[in-house]
């Protein structure tokens, strides 16, 4: 297994357009997080799934972000009509749920600027 | 959310020990205590992680206090890849304190 994967590594985009970033966890891994980060502050707590669904969203989350997990495998991310408070590195972990204590394993991100 | 204090930075010397404190005087019975840290340009890296007693692996030790109201990562020799930023995180198990809650953590710089 190469460890969690995220794609694409850097995006840049126009103020208002759509993107959309995939990750790819640990395959026996059933939970998967999504985080965003600026710069010089720690990782920002957006989303997490358990298989394909849904439990918990944050509520600083704007409407205009929506994840999937469609099959309980990979995930995507998608951020409707970017503003540039949008640039960050966005983080995805996945983690097995039955070993509480085991650990995340983080993907490397995918740096998203809004120009 | 249970809270962590960590320092905002410390700097070590290569080659000799670091011990980096952690105070969680808020922490529950059931929260066990991680320890990830994140280099430069990647993603955070799982550390180590404790509940009651101290824990030792080819990374690193986490010395846990009595009371659990405080913790200590300890690099048994620091080396210039260490240079890195420590978070020191309570991960719970029930809903809502389940996930991983990243502070500020300490920004540790080693000194050749």
């Amino acid at each position: 297994d190469t460890g969690v994967s995220q794609n694409p590594r850097h995006k840049i985009t126009k103020r208002g357009q759509n993107v959309t970033f995939r990750c790819d966890p640990i395959s026996e891994h059933n939970r998967l997080y999504w985080y965003r980060q600026t710069l010089g502050q720690g990782p920002e707590f957006l989303t997490y799934f358990q298989n394909e669904a849904q439990l918990e969203k944050s509520r600083l989350l704007s409407d205009r972000f929506s994840a999937e997990r469609p099959k309980g495998s990979f995930s995507t991310l998608e951020i409707q009509r970017t503003e540039q408070g949008d640039s960050a590195m966005y983080l995805c972990a996945s983690s097995l749920m039955w070993e509480v204590g085991y650990g995340y394993t983080f993907g490397s991100g995918t740096r998203l600027t809004v120009v | 959310d249970a809270k962590t204090t960590q320092p905002n930075s410390m700097e070590s010397n290569e080659e000799e020990p670091v011990h980096l404190p952690c105070n969680h005087s808020t922490i529950s019975g059931t929260d066990y205590i991680h320890w990830y840290r994140q280099l430069p340009s990647q993603g955070p890296e799982y550390v180590i992680h404790g509940l009651t007693s101290n824990v030792n692996n080819r990374m690193a030790s986490l010395a846990i206090a009595e009371d659990r109201k405080s913790s200590t990562l300890i690099l048994h020799r620091a080396t210039l890849r260490d240079a890195a930023v420590y978070y020191c995180i309570l991960l719970g198990v029930d809903f809502g304190n389940e996930k991983l809650t990243f502070g500020t953590g300490t920004r540790l710089t080693i000194i050749p």
